[in-house]
């Protein structure tokens, strides 16, 4: 059974940082992985969706890095922003379905 | 294109008391899922629909809960009876048929069993 684990599990940061957030996985047979941002109380928002072929994906000040073949990925936030406070959750697709980390709180500071 | 819609964001009921959650999916999405995520944890997939057929259900607790997807578009979830342990938000999400496609999620809904 694959196993998603984020670390850290919490984050505080000074705005205007660069942070990366870490996701790794057990088994490196899967189809995409996708990372997610969830406010309090608040469904989940898709940030990026990475192929099983792709290395990288971007979107605005978010990079989204992936290591098939040692289980890991990377989300890279450029000058956080306190906006970005949210838990961030990474979810890997093996094709039967999605399995979720527990996730990374992300506090930035003003 | 709309989103995935849930309803009600909210609901409180006392334990043993038994509640439905509704789903609407992005229009052409085949598969839907229903996920249970409990305070602090990721969200653990109940069940998996591909157009109206189950396709994976081994975790939802079945002495309890319930699912249906008819005609292949909405569904609901019911809890019947609910206990305090199902406090949780429970998310809808959908996505197209092909594996490689990501999943688009709803607001959720909050359910706390007093």
């Amino acid at each position: 059974k694959q196993e998603v684990t984020q670390i850290p599990a919490a984050l505080s940061v000074p705005e205007g940082e660069n942070l990366v957030l870490n996701c790794s996985f057990t088994d490196s047979a899967i189809y995409n992985l996708q990372w997610f941002r969830q406010d309090p109380g608040k469904g989940l928002t898709s940030l990026l969706l990475i192929q099983s072929s792709q290395r990288e994906q971007t979107s605005g000040r978010l990079n989204a890095s992936l290591d098939k073949s040692s289980g890991r990925s990377t989300l890279y936030i450029a000058a956080s922003q306190p906006g970005d406070s949210a838990t961030y959750l990474c979810a890997v697709n093996t094709g039967n379905q999605f399995y979720f980390g527990t996730g990374t709180s992300l506090t930035v500071i003003p | 294109e709309a989103g995935v819609a849930q309803s009600p964001r909210y609901k409180i009921i006392e334990k043993r008391q038994s509640v439905a959650f509704w789903c609407n999916p992005i229009s052409g999405h085949a598969t839907l899922y229903w996920y249970q995520q409990i305070l602090g944890q990721g969200p653990k997939l109940l069940i998996q629909f591909q157009n109206n057929g189950v396709v994976d259900d081994s975790q939802l607790p079945k002495d309890r809960f319930s699912a249906e997807r008819l005609k292949g578009v909405d569904s609901t979830l019911k809890i019947q009876p609910a206990k305090l342990e199902d406090s949780a938000v429970y998310l809808c999400a959908s996505s197209l048929e092909s594996v490689g496609s990501g999943y688009t999620f709803g607001s959720g809904t909050r359910l706390t069993v007093v």
